[in-house]
């Protein structure tokens, strides 16, 4: 089955870090490039990151911008959202997403509850 | 920036149902290609990818979802609305970074 699976995702406190992990299968993992999307809770939707085929490209959104690090593994068809020094409004459903083509996502997951709060 | 409106839509099953989306810039590519996306987040569910490149629908949508437009103002249209149409549309602008979505509409049904 084609599919995205993420996890990671938990309660942590202002300052803190978690890593988000998004498992592919199904499909040719490598070919594609893959992002991060989050929903804040009854928010719409907010590009955070996206990384290219081999991972030597990266690109975020300038909220997120030197505290997060995406990264992916095409050995393990995962790919990976470090976040370090989490705020409260980084508080959100974190979606990963494939590219079909010119950032027109064709899969996503079923997304992972990120909770930043004392 | 992406702008949708309405923010809402009560829609009567069987009756059109159109949503409106301008960019703040042209979204026209030197490839002659207008990287405009659209996605339905069915309640409780992760987005949908419909329309892409302004026009083209995803594998699987129904022909009762169209897209058109040009430039910076986009539309999608659905042609007789069913209640398995009910949630929040949103554009997406696919060619500058950072990439960024409307808004959202909402789409419920009467």
């Amino acid at each position: 089955e084609v599919q995205l699976v993420e996890s990671g995702g938990g309660l942590v406190q202002p300052g803190g870090s978690l890593r988000l992990s998004c498992a592919a299968s199904g499909f040719t993992f490598s070919s594609h490039w893959m992002y991060w999307v989050r929903q804040a809770p009854g928010k719409g939707l907010v590009w955070v990151s996206r990384i290219n085929l081999d991972g030597t490209g990266t690109t975020y959104a300038d909220s997120v911008k030197g505290r997060f690090t995406i990264s992916r593994d095409n050995a393990k068809n995962t790919l990976y959202l470090q976040m370090n020094s989490l705020r409260a409004e980084d508080t959100a459903l974190y979606y990963c997403a494939r590219d079909r083509n010119w950032n027109a996502l064709d899969l996503w997951g079923q997304g992972t509850l990120v909770t930043v709060s004392s | 920036v992406m702008t949708q409106t309405p923010l809402s839509l009560s829609v009567t099953p069987g009756q059109p149902a159109s949503i409106s989306c301008k960019s703040s810039q042209s979204l026209l590519h030197s490839d002659g290609n207008t990287y405009l996306h659209w996605y339905l987040q069915k309640p409780g569910q992760s987005p949908q990818l419909l329309i892409y490149e302004v026009s083209s629908r995803f594998s699987g949508v129904p022909d009762r979802f169209s897209g058109s437009g040009s430039g910076t103002d986009f539309t999608l249209k659905i042609s007789r609305v069913e209640a398995e149409d009910v949630g929040v549309y949103y554009c997406m602008e696919g060619l500058h970074l950072p990439l960024t979505f409307g808004g959202g509409t909402k789409v419920e049904i009467k």
